[in-house]
C-alpha cells in the first residue's frame, strides 16, 4: 500500500460549524489532492497540491480552503459546513516526473461527511 | 460542464462474457487517461491506463482502447469475473485528472 490514511473515517457535522479533515502520507510524493464523490457526480477535484504551501483550486473549491505546511500532511477545512457539503470526500496522492505529476493517483480510504 | 462522461450507470453481464465500459471526454489537450475499481467503502485503486500516443493496452484480462479523433476510451474485462463487480471511474487529463460518473458493472455467477 501506498502509506495515506484519512481522518476521521466518519464524521457527523451540524450546519455552520467548521470541519477539518487529514490526510497523511507516508511516501513523500509532492502532488496531494482532495476530490468529493457524490451520486451522479463522480469523483470532482476540490483542491490540490504540489508542494508544501502551494496549493490551486479545482473544479468546486468554493465553501473549502486547504493548507499543507508539511510534505505529509494535507488539510482540507470547510469553513462553514452547509447540508450540500455532505459527501465522501477522497484524498489521493501522486509523485512527480520533473516537474509534472505522474498519472495515476493512490486514493485514501475516505472520509464520509454528514451535515446535519 | 463535465469533462468526462460516462453514460451508463450501471452495466450487468454474465460471468465468462466481455464487459466494455465506455467513457467519452470533451477535451482533445488531455493526454492520459485512466481506469479505477472502486468497491463500497474503499477508495478507488488504479487498474489500467493509456496515454494519447497509443490506441490500445493491455493488461491481462483487462483492455482500455482509445479513439482521439471520436474522443472516446473504453475498457474491455475479458472474461468477466464475479469479483470484477464495482464500480468503474475513467479518468482524463494531464497532471490534473477529471472523473467521470462512473459505471457500476455486477458479473452474474
Amino acid at each position: 500500500d501506498a502509506g495515506i490514511t484519512q481522518s476521521p473515517r466518519h464524521k457527523v457535522t451540524e450546519t455552520g460549524t467548521p470541519v477539518t479533515l487529514r490526510c497523511h502520507q507516508t511516501e513523500n510524493h509532492r502532488y496531494m489532492y482532495w476530490y468529493r464523490q457524490d451520486p451522479g457526480h463522480g469523483l470532482r477535484l476540490i483542491h490540490y497540491s504540489y508542494g508544501v504551501k502551494d496549493t490551486d483550486k479545482g473544479e468546486v473549491s468554493d465553501g473549502y480552503s486547504v493548507s499543507r505546511s508539511k510534505t505529509e500532511d494535507f488539510l482540507l477545512t470547510l469553513e462553514s459546513a452547509t447540508s450540500s457539503q455532505t459527501s465522501v470526500y477522497f484524498c489521493a496522492i501522486s509523485e512527480s516526473t520533473g516537474n509534472q505529476p505522474n498519472y495515476g493517483y493512490t486514493f485514501g480510504s475516505g472520509t464520509r461527511l454528514t451535515v446535519v | 460542464d463535465q469533462q468526462v462522461k460516462q453514460n451508463s450507470p450501471s452495466l450487468s453481464v454474465q460471468e465468462g462474457r466481455i464487459s466494455i465500459l465506455n467513457c467519452d471526454y470533451t477535451n482533445s489537450m488531455f493526454d492520459y487517461f485512466l481506469w479505477y475499481k472502486k468497491y463500497p467503502a474503499e477508495g478507488p485503486t488504479f487498474l489500467i491506463s493509456i496515454s494519447s500516443i497509443k490506441d490500445k493496452n493491455e493488461d491481462g484480462r483487462f483492455t482500455v482502447f482509445l479513439n482521439k479523433s471520436a474522443k472516446h476510451l473504453s475498457l474491455h474485462i475479458v472474461p468477466s469475473q464475479p469479483g470484477d463487480s464495482a464500480v468503474y471511474f475513467c479518468a482524463a487529463g494531464g497532471g490534473k485528472f477529471y472523473f467521470g460518473s462512473g459505471t457500476k458493472l455486477n458479473v452474474k455467477p
